[in-house]
């Protein structure tokens, strides 16, 4: 069965401090991994996108690696701030086209002043 | 910069009427989608279309239909609303892009709740 478990469910960091959110995924075949942010009542928007031979890729303080190997994926964010709260979600297609999206239930990140 | 909106940020139905979602985006995608959010789950996919008057089934179509008559356009109805249906729904659209992958951008999502 096609699954992304994400961890930790939520965290809660102080302002300015990194964090690292991880992604596990049992999907076949696999075209591509993406984490979205969605902040509190809004839609999700897209932090990065890669493809099964990209192991890394950033935007801004987002760093998102991809083992595809061990099928692992991880976000970090460096430098954290009050905006970065929010739920980071994991996701996983199946295809190139956009039609087979596998979603992780995603991580609760809270940034304490 | 694209834009997907949504008819309503908020709506509140009573069981068993009928409700409309509609979904407008303005950067001529070819595929939009519906899906629903729960607290503890993922997204899940209710429709697609990637054309205009062609859908796709998803994952959880029951209960619900769809329209799609102009290509910004793609509207949710559910026929006989119920309880079960409260939920976050969010509209999405994307490009063909012949690459490797087709980004999605998400409306501000609705907040339906039938009571």
């Amino acid at each position: 069965k096609n699954q992304v478990e994400q961890s930790p469910q939520s965290l809660i960091i102080l302002e300015g401090k990194n964090c690292t959110l991880q992604c596990n995924y049992t999907v076949s075949p696999f075209s591509n991994l993406r984490w979205y942010k969605q902040d509190t009542g809004r839609g999700p928007v897209s932090l990065t996108i890669m493809t099964f031979s990209e192991n890394t890729k950033s935007n801004g303080r987002y760093t998102a690696t991809l083992d595809a190997d061990t099928k692992q994926s991880s976000l970090h964010i460096t430098a954290s701030q009050l905006s970065d709260s929010a739920s980071y979600i994991c996701v996983v297609s199946a295809s190139p086209r956009d039609y087979q999206l596998i979603w992780g239930a995603g991580t609760k990140l809270i940034i304490k002043p | 910069d694209v834009k997907v909106t949504q008819s309503s940020r908020y709506l509140v139905k009573r069981t068993g009427e009928k409700v409309f979602l509609e979904c407008v985006q303005d950067m001529d995608h070819e595929n939009m989608f519906w899906y629903r959010q729960d607290p503890g789950l993922g997204l899940r996919l209710i429709y697609f279309s990637y054309d205009v008057k062609m859908k796709e089934k998803g994952d959880i179509p029951e209960g619900y239909s769809v329209s799609r008559e102009k290509k910004e356009r793609f509207s949710l109805i559910l026929e006989s609303a119920s309880t079960n249906q409260t939920s976050m729904y969010l509209c999405a659209s994307s490009r063909t892009s012949g690459t490797l992958y087709n980004e999605q951008f998400f409306g501000p999502g609705t907040r339906l709740t039938v009571l």
